[in-house]
């Protein structure tokens, strides 16, 4: 079985500050892992993913996340936050089968302040 | 490309009635995926079509069900409505399942509001 939690519902950072988005998950077999990004009253817009290539991995607006298998984790990381960067994020996983239903955890809203 | 669509963009029904909503999926997916977000509950699975035939169903009662139409198109019928039922329903295609690896994308969702 595969399960993620997320560390924080809610994490507030300044303008300009690094953000970091705690993500662990639970899994039996290699994970394939994902960051998705929901803005109010909108439906999901996948930030990044993870499929056992590098484990560094780049997404869009400036994120990035690295799978670190011995610690379980996939935090989601922005070297400096912008205004528009507040949302709800979502880490997943799956096992990247066809078919696979994405395990979702409980999402982290971030808010940013100027 | 035209990404996932699906309406209406708000429903709104009274409890025990019945609900239909609609998907769109990327042209040349082949696979949808249905999930719930209720508040408190986070983004749970609800049921997966491919081929125009159901493939898994989440952790779901009966009357959450669907079908997936020769164009690939899909409809979600929730059916003896409750006041729980009332969330966002986000619905997702991919490439089918003759693909190794299969990325979801995600429509904008339906707000389904129960009364």
């Amino acid at each position: 079985a595969q399960s993620v939690t997320q560390l924080g519902s809610h994490v507030s950072v300044s303008e300009g500050a690094l953000v970091l988005l705690r993500c662990n998950y639970s899994s039996s077999v290699p994970p394939y892992l994902f960051w998705y990004v929901q803005y109010p009253n909108q439906g999901l817009q996948l930030l990044l993913k993870y499929t056992s290539a590098a484990t560094l991995v780049k997404g869009i607006n400036g994120f990035e996340a690295e799978f670190k298998k011995s610690e379980t984790s996939f935090h989601l990381t922005k070297p400096s936050a912008h205004m528009s960067d507040a949302a709800e994020y979502f880490c997943a996983v799956n096992l990247g089968q066809a078919g696979t239903a994405l395990i979702f955890g409980k999402g982290t809203t971030l808010s940013v302040s100027s | 490309e035209a990404g996932v669509t699906q309406s209406p963009t708000h429903l709104i029904k009274t409890r025990g009635q019945q609900a239909t909503l609609r998907c769109s999926p990327i042209s040349g997916h082949t696979s949808v995926y249905w999930y719930q977000q209720a508040l408190g509950l986070g983004l749970q699975f609800l049921l997966w079509y491919d081929e125009g035939e159901e493939r898994n169903r989440g952790n779901f009662p009966p009357r959450f069900s669907g079908r997936q139409f020769p164009n690939y198109s899909s409809e979600l019928n929730v059916n003896a409505l409750e006041l729980e039922d009332s969330a966002l329903y986000l619905c997702a295609s991919s490439l089918g399942t003759t693909f190794s690896y299969n990325e979801q994308f995600f429509g904008p969702g339906t707000r389904l509001t129960v009364l």
